[in-house]
């Protein structure tokens, strides 16, 4: 069956650099999303993706954050200036059209020091 | 606001047991209710639930909305270790036309031997 497949699975980095988390959405699928959930707490929606835009983009992603679909393959977020508090879980959907459930990638452990 | 509040936070049963577990939003624009199982890392899709009053049944998984107050349920039958997982609740609802998923905090089942 086919998968969401999202590298690295954990991710390292000091507190200010730059940081870019990789998606392999499902290859006919066509909407995608990126949602952070920090240990323990719920899964939260950051931005999701549709025809080359972001299409709707919670509070959480600021300035810092930024999404790209550079090539017919991958998606990718990028954190600009990491702070502390942007340790957490985030995981990588996608979903073949509006009214289908989304299909999850492994997520990738980002930590912040 | 839009929220979507998941009980009870954490069950322990014995194999062989019943579960019932809740899920109840307030959302404005509802389109869907779905749930997952999360163990380890991504959130697999159980089921999608659009119509009230319709059960969806998978194996020993049974789930069913109710529009009119507001809520669902998932009932694991027979429950075996291997359901032990967390399982999520999120509404998909739509603004301005495009989907956006609210996540309950979800409800941590532990299955004894």
């Amino acid at each position: 069956e086919p998968e969401v497949t999202q590298t690295p699975s954990h991710q390292v980095t000091q507190m200010g650099q730059e940081v870019i988390l990789r998606c392999v959405p499902i290859s006919n699928h066509l909407y995608f999303y990126w949602y952070r959930q920090i240990l323990g707490q719920k899964v939260e929606f950051l931005v999701s993706f549709y025809n080359n835009e972001i299409s709707e983009k919670s509070e959480i992603f600021d300035d810092q954050f930024s999404v790209e679909r550079p090539d017919g393959s991958n998606f990718t977020l990028k954190i600009r200036s990491t702070k502390l508090e942007d340790s957490a879980m985030y995981f990588c959907a996608s979903k073949v059209a509006a009214a289908q459930p989304q299909h999850f990638g492994d997520g990738t452990r980002l930590s912040i020091l | 606001e839009d929220k979507v509040v998941q009980s009870p936070l954490s069950l322990v049963v014995h194999e062989g047991d019943t579960v019932t577990l809740n899920c109840s939003y307030e959302v404005t624009n509802f389109r869907s209710l779905l749930w997952y199982k999360q163990e380890k890392k991504a959130p697999t899709f159980l089921f999608m639930l659009t119509s009230s009053g319709i059960e969806k049944k998978s194996g020993r998984l049974s789930s069913i909305l109710d529009k009119k107050e507001l809520f669902s349920i998932l009932n694991i039958t027979a429950t075996q270790t291997g359901d032990s997982a967390v399982y999520l609740c999120a509404v998909a609802l739509t603004t301005s036309g495009t989907y956006k998923y609210i996540f309950g905090t979800g409800t941590r089942l532990k299955v004894l031997a």
